[in-house]
């Protein structure tokens, strides 16, 4: 079965850091764009950041630039993101999503893993 | 930023109803629009990609048409399993933006 699973959400304080992972399985990672959309309590989604498949190039949404960032590891079919200098504002669900690269929908999404920024 | 509107943003229907949910972007994007279906407590899933592709495995009462900045999300005879809220998604330009959803709930 194609799909992905995320964890490492938890609790953390504002300033705090945190890094989540993303599990791909059933395809190789190595072939496609990644990328990690979020959605705050009661809210929409919003996009965060993309990988292209040699995470050769990645791309911020504004108000994580600079603070986040998105790796992959291929050979071991993962996709992560650091997140530094958490704000009460990065809390939300975050989900992994298979695609992103221009012209490239999100086909495969997980269930989510819940980021929790508070004092 | 291009930015992504939805009508309405609730919609109260039947079992059986036909449901149109309108999408509009605030520039071109040629049909680089896709619409998600979301459950509470569930990460989303793809229905339509390129304004009207139907993807594998999605029931073909759902359907999209449109092009440019107008796009629409129709669902032949509303099943119980449709209740959910639905999302449209630009993946035209960086950053990619979502619509803010609709909600169809039961009448």
């Amino acid at each position: 079965e194609v799909q992905v699973v995320e964890s490492g959400g938890g609790l953390v304080q504002p300033g705090g850091s945190l890094r989540i992972s993303c599990e791909a399985s059933g395809f190789s990672l190595s072939t496609y764009w990644m990328t990690w959309v979020r959605q705050a309590p009661g809210k929409g989604l919003q996009w965060v950041a993309n990988i292209n498949p040699d995470a050769t190039g990645k791309i911020y949404v504004d108000s994580v630039r600079g603070r986040f960032t998105i790796s992959r590891d291929n050979a071991k079919n993962s996709l992560y993101l650091e997140m530094n200098s958490l704000r009460a504002e990065d809390t939300a669900v975050y989900y992994c999503a298979r695609g992103g690269g221009s012209g490239s929908v999100f086909d495969i999404w997980g269930q989510g893993t819940m980021v929790t920024v508070s004092s | 930023d291009i930015q992504m509107t939805q009508s309405p943003s609730t919609l109260s229907a039947s079992v059986g109803d036909r449901v149109i949910i309108t999408c509009r972007a605030s520039q071109s994007i040629s049909r680089w629009l896709a619409w998600f279906q979301q459950k509470s407590g569930k990460g989303p899933k793809l229905l339509i990609y390129g304004a009207s592709s139907l993807q594998s495995g999605v029931p073909s009462r759902f359907s999209g048409s449109g092009s440019g900045t107008e796009f629409t999300l129709t669902i032949n005879s509303l099943q119980p399993d449709d209740f959910a809220t639905y999302y449209c998604q630009q993946y035209n330009t960086f950053p990619f933006t979502f619509g803010p959803g609709t909600k169809v709930d039961v009448k």
